[in-house]
């Protein structure tokens, strides 16, 4: 299994512009994740999936959009990017059928995004 | 809304130094808990996890965590650190109804000296 995996590893915006990170997972995961890390404040929920066509908000979702339209691939769209948005993106997964929550979440490698 | 604090947030030991991180949740029902270690350049990893049964558990690489309900803590220790423990570690936790996303603290970064 690949596992989580995450494109482009490195990207530059500039003001204004959209793009797509993509993320892709072969382990059959219900559940799917975005997070941003920024220094000094962890990883915060962007958007999430529990399954094929359902998506919810996360913590903190404005400027960003999410489907998934399959069970493997979860894609975070960046609409407008502003510096703002400047941040290492994490995918994450976990399988989502054990009750209780209590199966373990896999990162992907990272996007680190810069908008100028 | 859970939420969880970890109020280290650079901690700097020598070489077989022994190691507690603190981490503190807030949440009103049962949850779950989780240490994610991240190396430098790499992505989270799992550490240990906690759910049910005996609230000592033990992790990966010789890490333990303690789960103290009364004190809504769970904290991670290691006896004697190494320098290849130098990374950032994060404390997280879920509800386990609902909607059952990680929360995760703001990090520690841990730096070992040889």
């Amino acid at each position: 299994n690949a596992g989580v995996t995450q494109t482009p590893k490195f990207q530059v915006l500039k003001t204004g512009q959209s793009m797509t990170l993509q993320c892709a997972q072969d382990m059959n995961h219900e559940y799917m994740s975005w997070y941003r890390q920024d220094p000094g404040m962890g990883l915060r929920l962007i958007h999430y999936s529990v399954g094929a066509g359902i998506t919810d908000q996360g913590e903190v979702p404005n400027g960003y959009n999410v489907s998934r339209s399959t069970t493997e691939d979860f894609p975070l769209r960046l609409l407008s990017a502003a510096p703002s948005q400047t941040s290492v993106y994490f995918c994450a997964s976990r399988l989502g059928k054990i009750a209780g929550g209590t199966d373990t979440q896999y990162f992907g490698p990272g996007t680190r995004l810069t908008v100028l | 809304a859970q939420s969880v604090s970890q109020h280290n947030h650079h901690v700097i030991l020598s070489e077989a130094a022994s190691l507690e991180l603190g981490c503190n949740y807030s949440y009103g029902g049962t949850v779950n808990l989780f240490w994610y270690v991240q190396y430098p350049g790499q992505h989270l990893q799992l550490l240990l996890k906690y759910f049910s049964g005996d609230p000592l558990v033990k992790g990966i690489k010789g890490f333990e965590a303690e789960f103290i309900k009364s004190k809504f803590s769970f904290n991670l220790r290691k006896p004697s650190v190494q320098w290849s423990d130098t990374a950032e570690y994060f404390c997280a936790v879920n509800a386990r109804t609902g909607r059952r996303a990680l929360t995760f603290g703001s990090g520690t970064r841990l730096q070992v000296q040889p």
